[in-house]
């Protein structure tokens, strides 16, 4: 079946370790995106990429990178420079072509920073 | 800027009661709009969505919402509440400034169903 796969979907991390989130889809969307939740606070965008090669940051970039050398692929790494890093990261995509807005969404990995 | 607001970061409800979750946005622009729904520690999927067809638009396990531009609401509602409807529930808007791809999220609305 199509869909999102995020791993892994609980990290453990202690405080200075840089971590990386993997995301792979296999619905040939061009677009995916990182999101971060916290409680009461909705879904705030961390980055986004509409084609592979190019990405762009979102609302709260600092602290993080990506890469987009596949279409498949969008992994997000949390560096040791994100101040408060616990917490849960969805990823989602999008087919650019279809221009409306509805994202799919992967399992999530929830970070904890002991 | 342009936002979503989601009025009761909690809400609840007898099951068989009317379900009734309010969102609201800012902007002058005609949207597309959404809401998501999310259980716990998992991500999130598309309860249903309007964009710029018929104002009343019908989604899934029999939630409706309703665009309506003079209130710049999109409020959820089901007539009758399922146990099995207790989660949590996101409003979500894109405009065209963005390709209608990069969606603002609203803090969410958390439905609890009680017997």
């Amino acid at each position: 079946d199509g869909g999102i796969t995020q791993s892994p979907k609980y990290l453990f991390r202690k405080e200075g370790q840089n971590v990386t989130l993997s995301c792979e889809q296999n619905l040939n969307h061009d677009a995916m995106y990182w999101y971060r939740q916290d409680p009461g606070q909705g879904l705030r965008l961390i980055y986004y990429s509409q084609i592979v090669n190019d990405f762009q940051k979102g609302d709260i970039a600092e602290g993080y990178s990506v890469s987009r050398e596949k279409k498949e692929s969008f992994p997000l790494t949390v560096t040791s420079a994100q101040k408060n890093p616990t917490a849960f990261y969805l990823c989602a995509s999008t087919g650019t072509g279809q221009n409306t807005g509805e994202l799919f969404f992967g399992e999530g990995s929830r970070l904890t920073v002991l | 800027a342009q936002s979503v607001t989601q009025l009761g970061s909690h809400v609840s409800v007898s099951e068989g009661a009317l379900v009734l979750l309010r969102c609201n946005y800012s902007s002058s622009v005609p949207p597309y709009l959404f809401w998501y729904v999310q259980y716990p520690n998992q991500g999130l999927q598309l309860l249903l969505k309007y964009t710029s067809a018929a104002t009343l638009v019908k989604g899934i396990n029999g939630f409706e919402a309703e665009f309506k531009k003079s209130e710049t609401s999109f409020h959820l509602t089901k007539p009758s509440a399922h146990m099995s409807d207790a989660a949590e529930y996101f409003c979500a808007v894109s405009y065209p400034s963005g390709g209608y791809n990069k969606l603002i999220f609203g803090a969410g609305t958390r439905l609890a169903v009680h017997p």
